[in-house]
């Protein structure tokens, strides 16, 4: 079974840009969850989708958006692009998401110069 | 909400035992999971515990719960040079979002 295919692995932006990131989801997994990384704030939890809805969010600016399509694979979208959003985003799924396994992807990491 | 707190650093000889230790705020969470994470990677889901378990063993790991105390701890056996990276331990709540602790990094020494 594969495992959670995450694209581009790295990506670099300047300041002001937009960034689209993709994730690809286990087979049968109908949720999918996205973090941020960043060796000052640890992994802080941005959004949840599940059945192409969104679930949850975490407390990010609306700057950071997300949605995911009817075959489970989540796109996250970030506007305007500011320096503190270097990081590494990860994307997680889930068979049912909530408190389920969450299993991992190796991320995106987006440096903007 | 949730906070889930870890010491940063843990060095250990190859061979010995390893206990990383975690604790966190809400006793609502029903699981509690330990994730590795080695440079350049994602997440690896190493194994977790349901809220009405004390112990779960699997190989090398054990996982200890002391719902009490709101104390999780993961022991991996026989600390090998493979094992060093960073473990996180993570609280998940019936409905909610995970909460990550900030990740111990575990260096084995030869």
């Amino acid at each position: 079974k594969a495992g959670v295919t995450q694209t581009p692995r790295y990506l670099i932006k300047t300041r002001g840009q937009q960034v689209t990131l993709s994730c690809s989801p286990i087979s049968g997994h109908r949720s999918v969850s996205w973090y941020q990384q960043t060796p000052g704030q640890g992994l802080q939890f941005l959004f949840e989708y599940f059945s192409e809805t969104q679930r949850n969010k975490g407390n990010f600016p609306g700057r950071f958006s997300g949605r995911q399509f009817s075959n489970s694979r989540s796109e996250m979208n970030v506007s305007t692009l500011e320096l503190g959003d270097s990081a590494l985003y990860l994307c997680a799924s889930s068979q049912l998401g909530g408190n389920q396994p969450q299993h991992f992807g190796d991320g995106t990491r987006l440096s903007i110069l | 909400g949730e906070d889930v707190e870890q010491s940063l650093f843990l060095s250990v000889r190859e061979g010995d035992s390893s206990v990383i230790n975690c604790t966190y705020t809400d006793s609502s969470s029903t699981y509690l999971y330990w994730y590795k994470q080695e440079p350049g990677a994602g997440l690896q889901l190493l194994t977790y515990i349901f809220s009405n378990m004390d112990m779960k063993q699997d190989q090398r790991l054990t996982v200890l719960l002391n719902k009490k105390d709101k104390h999780l701890s993961l022991r991996i056996a026989d600390t090998q040079t493979g094992d060093s990276a960073i473990y996180f331990c993570a609280g998940a709540i019936s409905g909610q979002n995970f909460v990550f602790g900030p990740g111990t990094r575990l260096s084995v020494l030869p």
